[in-house]
């Protein structure tokens, strides 16, 4: 079992160009949620899915993010003319269904350098 | 909204010593605390967790405390190893709302 899988790893963008996510739940699962992970802001919340329907996108940055799950299999984050700030690891998380009984387990993160 | 505050935000301790991370939470409606550990290079790994209906819980050498009052968890973690060598997280949930906000990490390093 490869737990969550994101791709690519390291992803370097220009200011500017639009960089895409990738993530693969553990099978399964119905749950799917999106966190960023920075230094100076720590691990921050961004959106998640419940099987496939978006439920809370309270944490995603307005306009240049987005989210979709197309299928059961895979979830994308798109963030539309990256910036700086937006450079930041990238995490994804499953969980078999919502709610305080089920564990949410962690892809490795996709690190977004903004250059 | 709910906010987690951990500390201390580092820790260095020799290999076998006992350690105390402390959390704190602001949401009475936060229900679902569960913890993770971060070693350098590795994923999120669950450690543990505790229900608000619970006031202690215990895996191995991890004990974990909680008093909804005081809106505080407690992680002690005995005879540490070289291999507990991480950044610990405390989050937080409301009941099925499934997010966890996260605290800021405490670096936890073990001398050999």
């Amino acid at each position: 079992n490869a737990g969550v899988i994101q791709t690519p790893r390291h992803k370097v963008t220009g200011k500017g160009q639009e960089a895409t996510l990738w993530c693969e739940p553990i099978s399964g699962h119905s749950a799917v949620f999106w966190y960023r992970q920075t230094i100076v802001q720590g691990l921050e919340f961004l959106t998640y899915f419940r099987n496939q329907a978006p439920i809370d996108d309270s944490g995603m940055p307005k306009e240049r993010f987005s989210a979709q799950m197309p299928n059961q299999s895979h979830s994308t984050l798109k963030i539309q003319s990256t910036q700086p700030q937006d450079s930041a690891v990238y995490l994804c998380a499953s969980s078999l269904a919502l709610g305080s009984s089920y564990e949410q387990y962690f892809g490795p993160g996709t690190r977004l350098t903004v250059l | 909204g709910e906010q987690v505050e951990q500390l201390p935000s580092s820790l260095i301790v020799q290999e076998g010593a006992s350690v105390l991370i402390n959390c704190s939470y602001t949401d009475s409606a936060s229900v679902y605390f569960p913890w993770y550990k971060q070693e350098p290079g590795k994923r999120l790994q669950f450690i543990i967790d505790i229900r608000s209906n619970m006031e202690r819980k215990q895996t191995q050498r991890l004990t974990l405390l909680f008093d909804k009052k005081t809106k505080h968890l407690s992680l002690h973690i005995t005879a540490t190893q070289p291999g507990d060598s991480a950044i610990y997280f405390c989050s937080a949930s409301i009941y099925n709302q499934g997010k966890l906000i996260f605290g800021q990490g405490t670096k936890l390093s073990i001398k050999p």
